[in-house]
């Protein structure tokens, strides 16, 4: 069974920037994941989706960041205009539907903005 | 919101030795308790995780974890490591509810086994 899929893999660009990070989760799964890992801790949760709703956005910092999933498939977590912080790995991950679900993590996208 | 301590950053141990990672998370009324693990470069990989009935639970590459309730914990142990263990080990608890599935992470624990 095919994983978590992510592109591109590595991104630098600069302040100001533009990025978009692409994301096609396991066949199935109804609900989607982009989480945000800094340098030396844990991932935290950006925005969640049920099908292509969206679930919890809390802290999406929404005067730069954007996703969307349409069709309740595949999914593009979009920054614009990047800041220095920004730098960090965007993890998608995708889980079935129930409680105490398994959340499948992709590799990651790793941007460095500089 | 839930809060995931992991008690150690980084954990060096001798190769064959044993080893136990901490975890304590805040309190709940019901919560779903996971160990994920990241290679250098790569995603998490879920190692174990505790839904329900037994508080002992085994895991893949012969890691096991205890659930304590009264203590808020679960900590992942294996006792005998080998260097491929070198790696970032993430607590991560989730609660029912509107945050269905959700996870909540730890700041990671480095495991680096020495020969």
């Amino acid at each position: 069974e095919a994983g978590v899929a992510q592109s591109p893999r590595y991104k630098i660009i600069e302040k100001r920037q533009s990025v978009a990070f692409w994301c096609n989760p396991i066949s199935g799964h109804a609900t989607l994941y982009w989480y945000q890992q800094i340098l030396g801790q844990g991932p935290k949760l950006l925005i969640q989706f049920q099908n292509n709703g969206v679930v919890d956005d809390s802290q999406l910092p929404k005067d730069r960041f954007s996703a969307e999933r349409l069709k309740g498939v595949d999914s593009t977590l979009k920054i614009q205009p990047a800041k220095l912080e920004d730098s960090a790995v965007y993890l998608c991950a995708s889980s079935e539907r129930r409680m105490g679900n398994t959340i499948y993590f992709g590799e990651g996208s790793w941007l460095t903005v500089v | 919101a839930q809060s995931v301590t992991q008690l150690d950053s980084q954990v060096p141990v001798f190769e064959e030795a044993p080893v136990e990672l901490r975890c304590n998370y805040s309190s709940s009324v019901s919560v779903y308790l996971f160990w994920y693990v990241q290679y250098p470069n790569q995603g998490l990989q879920l190692l174990l995780k505790y839904l329900s009935g037994s508080t002992l639970v085994k895991g893949i590459n012969g890691f096991e974890a205890e659930f304590n309730k009264s203590q808020t914990s679960f900590h992942l142990r294996k006792p005998s490591v080998h260097i491929s263990d070198t790696a970032e080990y993430f607590c991560a608890v989730s609660e029912g509810g509107s945050t269905l599935g959700r996870l909540y992470f730890g700041r990671g624990t480095q495991l680096t086994v020495w020969p």
